[in-house]
């Protein structure tokens, strides 16, 4: 799986938008992106995920830059709930012989959302 | 529907003694998986499961041995704890696309 680079902190306003950036230079066409987010010391917790389409759900947007090496998680209104450490994760598709396709977390974005 | 759910919590453990993790999930995936993760840093996997009765070595696999008896369950063993082996360790299970985590167990080895 391709290597991930992120900043290792990163501070936002509570209410303003979290724009939180991930390289992944090395990234082959069958790679998703996946981020995932840790609270504390709980387990990691799914956030979105892309191939090359910007993603979006309840609780974030995914955008991938059109050449897949860089994306960009962002938390439109950031809550003091949303300080954690965020991981952007490449992950090959899972296939149909039963090959899993494991995670490798890097150090990941310690994001601080202050008042 | 609990999700992912890992026994125990705490444990601490003295060198050279033996225990068992329990991981269990209710979503009927097919994989599973043990991570560990030291402070300061990223999840490392250890084992990890494509189905009923196989497993295979992640990254760190020295020291510690798992089994998929039942579709639902993945043993992690420790057979002679040591000190190295502290650590926070999650489980996790998954169809084909995003993983769930369990809430971890902390385990200290003295």
């Amino acid at each position: 799986d391709a290597k991930t680079t992120q900043p290792p902190s990163m501070d936002c306003a509570e209410g303003r938008a979290a724009n939180l950036p991930c390289n992944h230079s090395t990234i082959s066409g069958n790679e998703y992106v996946y981020w995932y987010r840790q609270i504390h010391s709980q387990g990691p917790q799914y956030i979105i995920h892309g191939l090359k389409n910007n993603e979006t759900n309840e609780m974030a947007s995914l955008i991938i830059t059109e050449d897949r090496k860089s994306s960009t998680l962002i938390l439109p209104h950031a809550t003091l709930r949303d300080t954690a450490v965020y991981y952007c994760i490449v992950r090959v598709a899972v296939t149909n012989t039963g090959t899993a396709s494991k995670l490798t977390f890097g150090t990941g974005t310690r994001l601080q959302v202050t008042l | 529907n609990a999700g992912v759910t890992q026994t125990p919590k705490f444990r601490v453990l003295k060198t050279g003694q033996s225990m068992t993790l329990l991981c269990a999930q209710d979503m009927n995936h097919e994989y599973m998986y043990w991570y560990r993760q030291d402070p300061g840093m990223g999840l490392r996997l250890i084992h990890y499961s494509v189905g009923e009765g196989t497993t295979a070595k992640g990254e760190v696999p020295d020291g510690y041995n798992v089994s998929r008896l039942k579709k639902q369950n993945f043993l992690l063993g420790l057979e002679s704890a040591a000190p190295s082996q502290t650590s926070v360790y999650f489980c996790a299970s998954s169809g084909r696309e995003k993983l769930f985590f369990g809430s971890g167990t902390q385990l200290s080895v003295l």
